[in-house]
């Protein structure tokens, strides 16, 4: 167990809908990445949060947002949800941004859209 | 452009032999962390092993070692003594320059009894 939480661990949307992710960080750390995985890919960088603002962003279109909140808990929002949204989503948390700070992953949110 | 290759979608090996996973990376970062995560089913990524890229000495952690050529681009993982909880997918990542993670599309390795 890495202390990283995630909730819910799988949910169904439609097309068009909206949907909030929830990222628990381990206790201490103050930087949250979300990553999405695809079927069959390896996890893609979304953005990342360091000390609730943001601090990166990936190849990913605005409709794809988020917080970090004073706890350093998170949350991504995904707006007008596509099909190709469907995929298993990650955070990690860790110490701080640097490239030499081991991240510690939570166990997913499974997101389907139908 | 930074990126991870891998080029084995899948693997087997017969449990306590030892298998090679390879990876290979591009990127004009002269300083970068590589890594090793497992990702069984349960789907939580766990860190293997990493190794520094100013560092030329393997990394190794217990039955996991690393061959890292630089020059090459080059980062395979060796696991000894496979065991049957060692089944998951594997993902070779880098961190070049003070980026985020950039993952390869990870190696699927079955251990056979």
């Amino acid at each position: 167990e890495t202390g990283v939480t995630q909730s819910p661990t799988h949910l169904i949307k439609t097309r068009g809908q909206q949907v909030t992710l929830r990222c628990s960080s381990q206790s201490g750390h103050n930087t949250v990445s979300w990553y999405q995985q695809a079927l069959g890919q390896g996890p893609q960088f979304i953005f990342q949060y360091y000390r609730e603002e943001e601090n990166g962003r990936g190849n990913f279109p605005p409709r794809f947002s988020g917080l970090q909140f004073p706890n350093y808990s998170s949350e991504l929002n995904v707006n007008a949800l596509e099909l190709d949204d469907s995929a298993l989503y990650l955070c990690a948390s860790s110490l701080e941004p640097s490239m030499n700070t081991e991240a510690f992953f939570g166990q997913g949110t499974r997101l389907t859209v139908v | 452009a930074q990126t991870v290759t891998q080029s084995q979608p899948e693997m087997s090996v017969q449990e306590a032999e030892t298998v090679t996973l390879s990876c290979t990376y591009d990127t004009s970062e002269n300083n970068y962390y590589l890594f090793w995560y497992k990702q069984p089913p349960s789907r939580q990524m766990i860190l293997v092993i990493r190794q520094e890229a100013y560092k030329q000495q393997n990394a190794t952690e217990n039955r996991f070692s690393v061959n890292f050529q630089k020059a090459a681009k080059s980062f395979s993982l060796k696991i000894s003594d496979s065991q049957l909880g060692d089944t998951a997918m594997y993902f070779c990542a880098f961190t070049p320059g003070n980026t985020p993670l950039v993952f390869g599309k990870g190696t699927r390795l079955s251990v056979i009894a």
